[in-house]
């Protein structure tokens, strides 16, 4: 059972265009949603979260929006440039984290 | 400050044989995690544990899957009698001691491959 559901599953956008990754999830224990990075070859890394609380969170060029009573929450990266091409992961947990559920992944290919 | 190391990054093992991966947490995290990947999908949960405990095993195969994390030393997943099926990156997170921060940090994964 896919406790995090992710969309689209790839991605192109031109440079300086905005990218939109799409989550939803059913557990309403879930009370921490991080987004990760990753780089072929690499590990993921942490690139913005949000608790439930609060309905967006920008950090830079990233945006978190949060929508709980529809459950789902999306990422939306402003001027998108082509180092930002990388697979990008939503995730969920509960109580401290100390599991994570991840969304199946979105390839983001940022064409120059 | 070194990150999550783990080693070896590749490991090439045949159907039968033992894999043992090694995770070192950054320093001062006492918290190690295990997740799987396969091919084109995301991260799955296998492992929790602290210095010498077991918190969540609940991804974890209940048949020739374990992992420890000794007072002394990296943790360790051990996977005996591989099988094809076992070929994926396992990847090994660590966080700060409950309460300091909420942030999970990966090593850069072993890539493992059954012949």
């Amino acid at each position: 059972q896919q406790q995090v559901k992710q969309s689209p599953q790839s991605l192109i956008v031109q440079k300086g265009g905005i990218s939109i990754i799409n989550c939803a999830y059913e557990n309403t224990a879930f009370d921490y949603f991080p987004w990760y990075q990753q780089f072929p070859g690499k590990g993921p890394a942490l690139l913005i979260a949000i608790r439930p609380d609060v309905s967006e969170k920008k950090e830079g060029r990233f945006t978190i929006s949060f929508n709980k009573s529809a459950k789902q929450f999306s990422l939306h990266i402003m001027d998108s440039q082509p180092g930002d091409s990388a697979t990008y992961f939503c995730a969920a947990s509960r109580n401290n984290f100390n599991k994570f559920y991840f969304g199946s992944g979105t390839k983001l290919n940022v064409k120059p | 400050n070194a990150g999550v190391m783990q080693n070896p990054r590749h490991l090439v093992r045949r159907r039968g044989q033992e894999a043992r991966l090694r995770c070192s947490p950054m320093k001062g995290h006492s918290h190690v995690y295990w997740y799987r990947q396969l091919p084109e999908e995301g991260l799955k949960f296998m492992v929790y544990l602290q210095k010498e405990n077991i918190i969540d095993e609940s991804g974890m195969p209940k048949e020739r899957f374990s992992a420890e994390f000794p007072k002394e030393g990296p943790s360790i997943l051990r996977i005996q009698q591989v099988v094809r099926g076992d070929s994926a990156a396992y990847f090994c997170a660590s966080s700060p001691p409950e309460g300091l921060d909420e942030k999970l940090f990966f090593g850069s994964g072993t890539q493992l491959s059954v012949l």
